[in-house]
């Protein structure tokens, strides 16, 4: 049984910090990684992915991979009231992304703070 | 711009129906999925789908099929509705090897 886990929250953290999220996963298979946000009422959508072990930045993001230790995080700089959603983390044993569906984690709930 | 389209955003169904939920894409993308969220269980996977007639049972197909007699459109059917599949159901596309999978709105449907 593939299994992703997320702190569910809520995480709290002052506009303009870092915040970091985490995420871990129980298929070492793993070959893909996936970051969602999801707006209360909305659908997800895809912030970032990643697939080699180490740092991936775009924008005010960074994934981070760590597969010896089954560990995947995102971090938010300079955080924004509008990155209050909920983040939804997800991983594919497809090396080709997401062709065979993702399993998701249950999410954590991110709250920024005026 | 990508464009997934899902029939209806809320659904209301008594126990016993037949529901069809319909996924529109516009992108001629080979890949399509379903999935249901539930609070507290987050997002699963029902079925996917490679190509048109192709099906693939994800974690939790048991009380659905699916149809894909088109490219652009994948059908979620359930053949007996029943209380415990009142949720979200979410439709999505990935094309080919691309690692970003778009999701469609959403259908909440309510099965009484």
């Amino acid at each position: 049984q593939k299994e992703v886990e997320q702190n569910s929250g809520p995480l709290s953290v002052p506009e303009g910090a870092i915040a970091s999220l985490n995420c871990t996963y129980s298929d070492r298979g793993s070959q893909s990684f996936f970051w969602y946000r999801q707006y209360s009422g909305k659908s997800p959508e895809l912030i970032m992915f990643i697939y080699s072990n180490g740092d991936k930045e775009d924008g005010r993001f960074t994934a981070q991979l760590n597969k010896a230790s089954q560990y995947v995080s995102l971090l938010i700089r300079d955080s924004q009231p509008s990155d209050s959603a909920t983040y939804l983390c997800a991983v594919s044993a497809s090396s080709g992304g997401g062709a065979d569906g993702l399993t998701f984690g249950k999410g954590t709930h991110l709250i920024i703070q005026p | 711009d990508v464009k997934v389209t899902q029939s209806s955003r809320y659904l209301v169904k008594r126990t016993g129906e037949k529901v069809f939920l319909e996924c529109v894409q516009d992108m001629d993308h080979e890949n399509m999925f379903w999935y249901r969220q539930d609070p507290g269980l987050g997002l699963r996977l029902i079925y996917f789908s490679y190509d048109v007639k192709m099906k693939e049972k994800g974690d939790i197909p048991e009380g659905y099929s699916v149809s894909r007699e088109k490219k652009e459109r994948f059908s979620l059917i359930l053949e007996s509705a029943s209380t415990n599949q009142t949720s979200m159901y979410l439709c999505a596309t990935v094309r080919g090897s691309s690692y970003e999978q778009y999701f469609g709105p959403g259908t909440r449907l309510t099965v009484t």
